[in-house]
Order: structure tokens, then sequence, then C-alpha cells
């Protein structure tokens, strides 16, 4: 049983085109975030959601917008997306007091 | 504020031991370590509370000077299986919700 599962797992689409990355976790954590690695393998925070609720926005444009129908759900939604938004993705989940963060297996997302 | 993390890379033999440093302008909460192998997602390997606290499994151990706001990590005789980048992540409050700010990494080669 997969922790954390992110779909899709490669995405690639064209400059000004709207995209969307799904994430679930079956871990029963209450806080799941966003973070994106780029080229150099830096990891940044974007978004952190606790039951639902929008903790962390990072500077992140607004063409980003996560979406937590449930607290177990955290999707993210990309408009007019840019070449400089390739990337790989990773969702992930914690609960506190716990052991760490669980990541998903990431969303390579190439704009071409 | 981002950790720094040292050094940026290492080549090691089998069975050499590696220490990777982070250290924190900032007072930390906690610090995470996660080990990412290429192509995959970042895993946990440990938390660090107290400062002062020091944690190990197998032979990867960690200690966490919160006087310092540094935390190291020690691989004794490292195995093929430790290559890879390491991570550390610094939390500088309570609660997780806030998400870990993460150092750009320390990458890890270990030759037979």
């Amino acid at each position: 049983d997969t922790a954390v599962s992110q779909t899709p797992k490669y995405l690639v689409t064209q400059m000004g085109n709207d995209k969307s990355i799904k994430c679930e976790q079956n871990l029963g954590h209450d806080t799941m975030y966003w973070y994106k690695q780029d080229s150099k393998k830096f990891l940044k925070i974007m978004f952190s959601y606790n039951n639902k609720e929008l903790i962390i926005n990072e500077t992140v444009p607004n063409r980003f917008s996560p979406k937590s129908p449930d607290k177990a759900h955290l999707n993210l939604h990309i408009n007019s997306l840019e070449l400089g938004d390739s990337a790989v993705y990773f969702c992930a989940s914690s609960q506190e007091g716990g052991n760490g963060y669980t990541f998903g297996s990431g969303t390579r997302l190439t704009v071409v | 504020q981002q950790p720094v993390q040292s050094p940026q890379a290492v080549i090691l033999r089998e069975g050499e031991d590696a220490v990777i440093n982070c250290s924190s302008s900032k007072a930390l909460y906690s610090v995470h370590w996660y080990r990412q192998k290429h192509g995959e997602a970042p895993v946990f390997l440990m938390i660090l509370l107290k400062g002062g606290e020091q944690k190990g499994h197998d032979k990867i151990s960690a200690s966490f000077n919160e006087k310092k706001q540094q935390s190291s990590l020690y691989l004794t005789a490292s195995q093929l299986s430790y290559s890879g980048t390491y991570f550390c992540g610094a939390e500088d409050s309570g609660g997780g919700a806030d998400g870990l700010t993460f150092g750009k990494g320390t990458h890890l080669i270990i030759q037979p």
C-alpha cells in the first residue's frame, strides 16, 4: 500500500497550458505539503495545509493553486505553464510528534 | 532562511566514515535528515528535537547542538547503499505545519 501517492509521475506539456497534479495519503496525517525540486536538487516548500486549511503559501506565483478537499488529499493546479515551472514536484505529509515527512514519488513536469 | 550544509559533495571508499554538517542562522526547534537516491523521493532518516540530542540507527547517527544551531550526520563504515544526496531540514517552530526549510544537500558517493 503506497503511503503517499502522486499522479501523474511524468507530465510533458506546452507553455501556456493548465495542468493538475494529484496527491493522496493514507497515513492519517494532518499536514500535507507541496515541494518543488529544481534541476540543482534544491527542495523548496511551496504550500502547507493542516486539516484542509492553508498554513503556508511561500512566494509562489498565483498561477499555482493548491486545493485540499479533505485532509487526505492535496492537489496542485498550475495555470499558464511557463518553461521555468519545469521541475520535480513532491507531495509530502507529516503528523505532529511523528516521524518526519513521508514524500510521494514525485511528478516530473517538463514544459516545452 | 536556508540552512547551510557542508561539504557539498564527498567521495568515499566502502568502509570509510563521513560527517555531514548542517548549520542555521536561526534558532531551531528541530532538525530532520533525509536521504534521496537518484530519481527517487527523499526518505526520512531521523529527527532531532532537543539541544544536545543524539540519535542513531544501524551505522548512521546524528547530533543536534541547539545552542550552536548546528546538526551533524555521522555515517560509519559506509556501505554502497549509503550513496545518495543527504538533506537536512530545519524546523524553527513546533507544530509541524510550518514546513521544513531544506539545505542544498550533500552528494555522497561510496565506491567499492
